[in-house]
């Protein structure tokens, strides 16, 4: 079972569009990492986020950590095609672990 | 920095065959991990390593083994591939041996396709 669940796991918007991706656990995360990849490509580091209730931005991307440390969402205002990819969260689900589990990831398809 | 290299880009093997996957890094970095990324599965752990001299297991370690003689280099070895072991693979470094410390995070190579035939 996927210690790490994404939803969804496929996702098709119009350029323009705003959208978001979810990252759960039904465990505690220490440490939440989202990643980007482009097809074919290794994955690019976009955030982390560590304190329940973070909320962190790059340009039109944010990422938020809930209170509970069990859930993160990314959102994705006005999308471009840059943004087309697979989005990969991953996190240590054991305080001072020293591996990173990863969710299934989230294909990213944007339409002119 | 090259950051972490990956070789070879694409390798077509038999069942049966066995090779090595080379990853360095040029960052001093003490932790490294192997990770396979399949279709609907994200990526998995394979091995990982502290530092040199330290290995353990990841969650899908059977049929590859590792080892760490030196900080830079992690190289995986498929002693007797099968098919199942057709995927993308991931090298990947990170500065400390945990990811207790704020920012840090995990770089990775540019990925390995392995097809078994």
């Amino acid at each position: 079972s996927q210690e790490l669940e994404q939803s969804p796991q496929s996702l098709i918007v119009q350029e323009g569009k705003n959208l978001t991706i979810n990252c759960t656990s039904s465990k505690t995360l220490y440490g939440l990492y989202w990643y980007k990849q482009k097809y074919g490509e290794g994955l690019i580091f976009l955030m982390m986020l560590q304190k329940g209730g973070e909320e962190k931005s790059h340009e039109k991307i944010t990422a938020k950590l809930d209170e509970k440390k069990q859930q993160s969402s990314l959102h994705i205002t006005a999308s471009q095609p840059s943004h087309a990819g697979i989005y990969l969260c991953g996190a240590a689900i054991i305080q001072g672990a020293q591996k990173l589990v990863f969710g299934q990831g989230t294909r990213l398809t944007i339409n002119p | 920095n090259a950051g972490v290299t990956q070789t070879p880009k694409f390798q077509v093997l038999k069942t049966g065959q066995s090779m090595t996957l080379q990853c360095a890094q040029d960052m001093n970095h003490e932790y490294m991990s192997w990770y396979r990324q399949d279709p609907g599965m994200g990526l998995r752990l394979i091995h990982y390593s502290v530092g040199a001299g330290i290995t353990d297991q990841g969650e899908v370690p059977n049929g590859y083994n590792v080892s760490r003689s030196t900080t830079e280099d992690f190289p995986l070895r498929l002693l007797s591939a099968a098919p199942s072991q057709t995927s993308v693979y991931f090298c990947a470094s990170s500065r400390d041996r945990g990811f207790r410390v704020t920012n840090e995070k995990l770089f990775f190579g540019s990925g390995t396709q392995l097809s078994v035939l």
